[in-house]
């Protein structure tokens, strides 16, 4: 089944401790990205790679690292979490997402963090 | 000003009806999106569209690429079908820009 598997689905951390979300895809898309999603801002883009070893930052990159040595995954890191992170995050795939060859995205459940 | 402006914020129907949800886009686009969100759930793409119209089962998506506008339909609306209705575009390079999203209550 194709599908965009994040993980963990809920977490809670303190602040300051270093956490990785990890994205996997089974669909050989080339591009990757990732989204936090909090009340009456919407969605908006952190970080996104075009292919393996290429990354560009999204709208809100502060805090946050990636990267993408393997075409399936595409963690994200939290180096050192703060409150202001806790969020809902969404990781995203598609064969391409430039132009006209943009192509349809496929989204990973969720991951629900929580920084205290 | 948000890039991408959605019309409702919320909308109650009625079980049946038929609903249309608006986007409006300022900036040259060349995919626009919509997705469906369902409470406390993951996010599913229903259309990518540069022009035109698409359709699948009681849904329909159209884009008027002039006028910078794109509009969801549902046909024959169903509780199941509540769910937030977010709308996004891409352009010329690899990002994606969000409305804010349609929050759609349908009453049996």
């Amino acid at each position: 089944e194709a599908q965009v598997t994040q993980n963990p689905r809920y977490l809670i951390t303190v602040t300051g401790k270093k956490l990785t979300v990890t994205c996997s895809q089974n669909m050989n898309h080339e591009y990757m990205s990732w989204y936090r999603q909090d009340p009456g801002l919407g969605l908006r883009q952190i970080y996104y790679s075009m292919n393996v070893e290429v990354t560009d930052k999204g709208d809100v990159p502060e805090g946050y690292k990636v990267s993408r040595k393997e075409k399936r995954n595409f963690p994200l890191i939290l180096e050192s979490p703060s409150p202001n992170q806790t969020s809902l995050y969404f990781c995203a795939s598609s064969l391409s997402n430039r132009g006209a060859r943009s192509t349809e995205a496929f989204f990973g459940q969720g991951t629900r963090l929580t920084v205290v | 000003k948000n890039e991408v402006e959605q019309s409702p914020q919320n909308l109650t129907a009625q079980e049946g009806e038929f609903i249309t949800i608006n986007c409006s886009y300022s900036v040259g686009i060349s995919a626009l999106h919509w997705l469906q969100q369902h409470p406390g759930g993951g996010i599913v793409s229903l259309f990518m569209l540069s022009s035109g119209k698409k359709k699948h089962g009681r849904l329909i998506a159209t884009i008027n690429i002039q006028e910078k506008h794109s509009s969801l339909h549902i046909t024959a609306s169903h509780p199941r079908d509540s769910a937030v209705y977010i709308c996004a575009f891409g352009g010329s390079n690899y990002k994606l820009t969000f409305g804010k999203g349609t929050l759609l209550t349908v009453n049996p």
